[in-house]
């Protein structure tokens, strides 16, 4: 499937520290997106890097895309408490969006 | 400018009863999306529309579900004679274009008892 899986499943660091997670994808795609929900909302839109792009950046978010490796990592650097959620990449495959299972940050203060 | 919007947030059904839920895109937007998500599992795609039409519906079940967008007013996601499998936040997306980023509204969670 065109799922993108995310790595790790969980983590878990102190406030300051910074926090990566990665992800992987199976096929030729147009674009990925990082997203992030805090429990019981809704997603927020965090960041979008295209297939010819290798690298992206957003206030404390850091986004790189390797299409020869299929995967994506997301760097939040100088993590705070209030980073704590589940974050979710979304790859673009004709028409549609696949989301993977998240990654779910804790920042302990 | 709102947000994308759904409502009802919370809607409980019996089994065998329909669910609908209500999706209005942000303004300027013509793409809807809809998603499941189940509990501990990630996002999954269900339907694709623009306006009156719908563009991919591949995540669609085959049976029971049903998705519009029509000219005047929100985005309906119809689940006819609901099961407790069907308990579950659907989540709403909107953007201006198909390869746009999605703005996504604060879902609604059905429980079917």
């Amino acid at each position: 499937s065109q799922q993108g899986e995310e790595d790790p499943q969980a983590l878990s660091i102190q406030e300051g520290e910074n926090a990566t997670m990665n992800c992987s994808y199976k096929t030729s795609i147009n674009n990925l997106q990082w997203y992030r929900q805090n429990s019981g909302r809704g997603l927020v839109h965090l960041i979008l890097i295209r297939s010819n792009e290798r690298e992206k950046h957003s206030g404390r978010l850091r986004v790189t895309l390797d299409t020869s490796k299929k995967s994506s990592s997301l760097l939040i650097t100088a993590s705070r408490a209030a980073d704590t959620a589940s974050y979710f990449c979304a790859t673009d495959a004709r028409n549609q969006f696949y989301f993977g299972t998240g990654t779910s940050l804790t920042v302990i203060p | 400018n709102a947000g994308v919007m759904q409502n009802p947030r919370h809607l409980v059904r019996r089994r065998g009863q329909e669910a609908r839920l209500r999706c209005s895109p942000m303004k300027g937007h013509s793409h809807v999306y809809w998603y499941r998500q189940l509990p501990e599992e990630g996002l999954k795609f269900m339907v694709y529309l623009q306006k009156e039409n719908i563009i991919d519906e591949s995540g669609m079940p085959k049976e029971r579900f049903s998705a519009e967008f029509p000219k005047e007013g929100p985005s309906i996601l119809r689940i006819q004679q609901v099961v407790r499998g069907d308990s579950a936040a659907y989540f709403c997306a909107s953007s201006p274009g198909g390869r746009d980023e999605q703005y996504f509204g604060p879902g609604t969670r059905l429980t079917v008892t």
